[in-house]
């Protein structure tokens, strides 16, 4: 089954930092640029970064360009995103995504708080 | 950075009735930039439309998407229950994704 998954959501204090994973299982993700979306509690999607497949385009929205840090390891079919200086507005579900928007993960949930 | 307003907020429409949901995007963009979205809660998006309106593998016929410039419509005929879902309308520029606010389709 195609699927993509995402982890290493969970509590974290305001300043601190996470790391979130997106595997590709059941098909190869090498082939495909990456995005990360957003949704926080009671809102709309927001498009956060992405990722071409070779790593050459990287983008992200200025609500956190400077904090977070979009990779990708092809070898390990996953990519990921680096979260530095979380703030309570960081708060969401994360989904990843595929650039066609065809395949979503279920996402992993954020959370920031003290 | 290109701004989508999607309307109404909020439909609400009894089954086999038809939901008109409007996209508009805040400058001209190609229409092969943009896609409609289902969301139900607890579930992963699910890519409906992309290129203004060619259907996603699996979606149904009853789901139809139109438009060009900065007027976009999703039109979605015969509605079910299991149509209750947020609809949003995205534009997948060069290097940036952005959605409108979304369309809370409620089923009576």
């Amino acid at each position: 089954d195609v699927q993509l998954v995402e982890s290493g959501g969970g509590l974290v204090k305001p300043g601190g930092s996470l790391r979130l994973s997106c595997g590709g299982s059941g098909f190869n993700l090498t082939r495909y640029s990456v995005n990360w979306v957003r949704q926080p509690p009671g809102k709309g999607l927001e498009w956060v970064s992405s990722i071409s497949g070779s790593s050459l385009y990287i983008y992200y929205a200025d609500s956190v360009r400077g904090r977070f840090t979009i990779s990708r390891d092809n070898a390990r079919n996953s990519v990921f995103l680096q979260m530095d200086g979380l703030r309570p507005e960081d708060t969401a579900l994360y989904y990843c995504s595929t650039s066609g928007g065809d395949s979503w993960g279920q996402g992993t949930l954020v959370t920031v708080s003290s | 950075e290109i701004v989508l307003t999607q309307s109404p907020d909020t439909l609400s429409l009894s089954p086999g009735e038809r939901a008109i949901l409007s996209c508009k995007t805040s400058q001209s963009i190609s229409s092969t930039s943009l896609a409609w979205y289902q969301h139900r809660p607890g579930q992963a998006p699910r890519l409906l439309i992309y290129g203004a309106s060619t259907r996603a593998t699996g979606i149904p016929d009853r789901f139809s998407g139109s438009g060009s410039g900065t007027d976009f419509t999703l039109i979605i005929r015969r509605l079910e229950a299991k149509d209750s879902a947020v609809y949003y309308c995205q534009q997948y520029g060069s290097s940036a994704w952005t959605f409108g606010q979304g369309t809370k389709v409620e089923i009576k």
